[in-house]
C-alpha cells in the first residue's frame, strides 16, 4: 500500500525547535519530488516547502524562508522538516505529499500523509 | 489572503450540479495546469483533478475540472451527500516558485 506516514509534532514555546519525518512506504520514494503543506486550525491549505527527488533543490514560501530547511534520506524512504524560531503562526497540521514529475511537468500531489500537529504555545 | 480565490462557500440539494470557481494571475493558473483538492472533514486532501480536467483512478466522473485563462471551475454532476467537504484549486505559481492554494469553498449537500 502506498502510504506517508507523518511524526514529530507537538507542543513548542515560542522560539524553539521541531523536525518533522514523513516515513514512505509501497512505491521508489527516490522518484518523486516531495513537499510539505500545513493547515492551520480552521483554515486553509498554505504551501510549506519542497525537494526534488535527488535533494538537489529545495524551495520555501517566504514565511518560513530562512527557519524551516527540507531534506530527505532516500537510503530510509524519508523526508524531513527542520523547524527552527518557531512562531504562534506556525501552528497547524503538518502534511507532507508526493509529487509525480514526468517530463518536466507535474502530476500533482498525488499522496498526502494523515498529518501531524504543531503547537507553538507559551 | 489566498493567491487563489475561491468562493468561501457552496451549496446544492442531491442530484444537481454545482460550480465552485478559482481565479488567479498569469504566473500561476495562465501560466501552469490547475488541479483540485478533495478533504473531507478530519482527514488528508484528496487529489480530485490534475492538469486541468483530468481524473486520477477512482474519482468518478460526476467531478470535471475546465480551465479558460487565468480562471477555472470545479463542476460536480449528480450531488450526493458524500461529497460535502471542502474543496481547494492550486497551481504552481513561476513568480513564487511554488504551489499556491486557493482559500477553499465549503460544499454543502442541503
Amino acid at each position: 500500500e502506498v502510504q506517508l506516514v507523518e511524526s514529530g509534532g507537538g507542543l513548542v514555546q515560542p522560539g524553539g525547535s521541531l523536525r518533522l519525518s514523513c516515513a514512505a512506504s509501497g512505491f521508489t520514494f527516490s522518484r518523486y519530488s516531495m513537499h510539505w503543506v500545513r493547515q492551520a486550525p480552521g483554515k486553509g491549505l498554505v504551501w510549506v516547502s519542497r525537494i526534488n527527488s535527488y535533494g538537489s533543490s529545495r524551495g520555501y514560501a517566504d514565511s518560513v524562508k530562512g527557519r524551516f530547511t527540507i531534506s530527505r534520506d532516500n537510503a530510509k524512504n524519508t523526508l524531513f522538516l527542520q523547524m527552527n524560531s518557531l512562531r504562534a503562526e506556525d501552528t497547524a497540521v503538518y502534511f507532507c505529499a508526493r509529487e509525480p514529475i514526468l517530463f518536466n511537468s507535474s502530476w500533482g500531489l498525488d499522496i498526502w500523509g494523515q498529518g501531524t500537529m504543531v503547537t507553538v504555545s507559551s | 489572503q489566498s493567491v487563489l480565490t475561491q468562493p468561501p462557500s457552496a451549496s446544492g440539494t442531491p442530484g444537481q450540479r454545482v460550480t465552485i470557481s478559482c481565479s488567479g494571475s498569469s504566473s500561476n493558473i495562465g501560466s501552469n495546469y490547475l488541479y483540485w483538492y478533495q478533504q473531507l472533514p478530519g482527514t488528508a486532501p484528496k487529489l480530485l483533478i490534475y492538469r486541468n480536467n483530468q481524473r486520477p483512478s477512482g474519482v468518478p466522473d460526476r467531478f470535471s475540472g475546465s480551465k479558460s485563462g487565468t480562471s477555472a471551475s470545479l463542476a460536480i454532476s449528480g450531488l450526493r451527500s458524500e461529497d460535502q467537504a471542502d474543496y481547494y484549486c492550486a497551481a504552481w505559481d513561476d513568480s513564487l516558485s511554488g504551489w499556491v492554494f486557493g482559500g477553499g469553498t465549503k460544499l454543502t449537500v442541503l
